[in-house]
């Protein structure tokens, strides 16, 4: 079964609306997990970092006012699109790994961000 | 800068048709390579983990090997539900260096046909 919840799975709003992602890992604690953006028939773009208890990690070209991460449990982190436009649409997609396991990373199964 | 490449981007086989994927690096100190399988609308789901060159995994139609330059994803007598994305990625970043997160290659689209 599932070892990273993301929610929602997707998401339609009107441009300016703020959206907030939920990834959590179910049975492990992480203390590091990860922020992705998938465009279509595109890899994996890693745009972020994020530490339990301390600032997230950006990717060059990553604008962290647009994308807020907070990681305010060892099995919740939160990515907020702010004030999303048409441009902000996208798959977007976390991971998490076991920090006390030599595991691999698990990926939540992603949320579709739709901008009207 | 860690760099991954897989080829072909996208492979259609009839059932039954055996083939490889193949994932080339470019790393400083390998940590390990992963295979992940990834369908339509989800998250990628782990596969394989391999970390020195001569090792292999198998998981039912799939073979993962692995040497000092590349991995192969062996499938073999594929079924229509093996149809998906496969990507590999090997852990290590790019501008913000850390060993922790995967730098992935831009995946094969597999699709096979009954």
């Amino acid at each position: 079964g599932a070892v990273v919840s993301q929610h929602p799975s997707r998401v339609i709003c009107k441009s300016g609306t703020s959206v907030k992602i939920e990834c959590r890992s179910l049975d492990f604690q992480a203390t590091t997990m990860f922020w992705y953006r998938q465009f279509p028939k595109k890899s994996l773009m890693l745009m972020a970092t994020s530490n339990e208890g301390s600032k997230a990690t950006y990717e060059q070209g990553v604008e962290k006012d647009k994308f807020l991460i907070n990681h305010a449990s060892l099995t919740l982190s939160t990515l907020t699109v702010t004030s999303a436009h048409p441009e902000d649409s996208s798959f977007y997609i976390c991971s998490a790994r076991d920090t006390n396991a030599n595991q691999p990373q698990h990926f939540g199964d992603g949320t579709r961000l739709s901008i009207l | 800068e860690d760099q991954v490449t897989q080829s072909p981007e996208a492979l259609r086989l009839q059932e039954g048709e055996s083939s490889s994927l193949n994932c080339s690096y470019t790393v400083s100190g390998l940590r390990g390579l992963f295979w992940y399988r990834q369908d339509p609308g989800k998250g990628p789901e782990f596969l394989f983990t391999l970390y020195s060159a001569g090792e292999e995994k198998e998981k039912e139609r799939l073979k993962a090997t692995l040497t000092k330059k590349e991995s192969f994803l062996h499938i073999t007598a594929p079924k229509p539900e093996d149809s998906a994305t496969y990507l590999c990625a090997v852990p290590g970043g790019t501008s913000s260096g850390s060993a922790r997160q995967l730098t992935f290659g831009s995946g094969t689209q597999l699709t096979v046909l009954p």
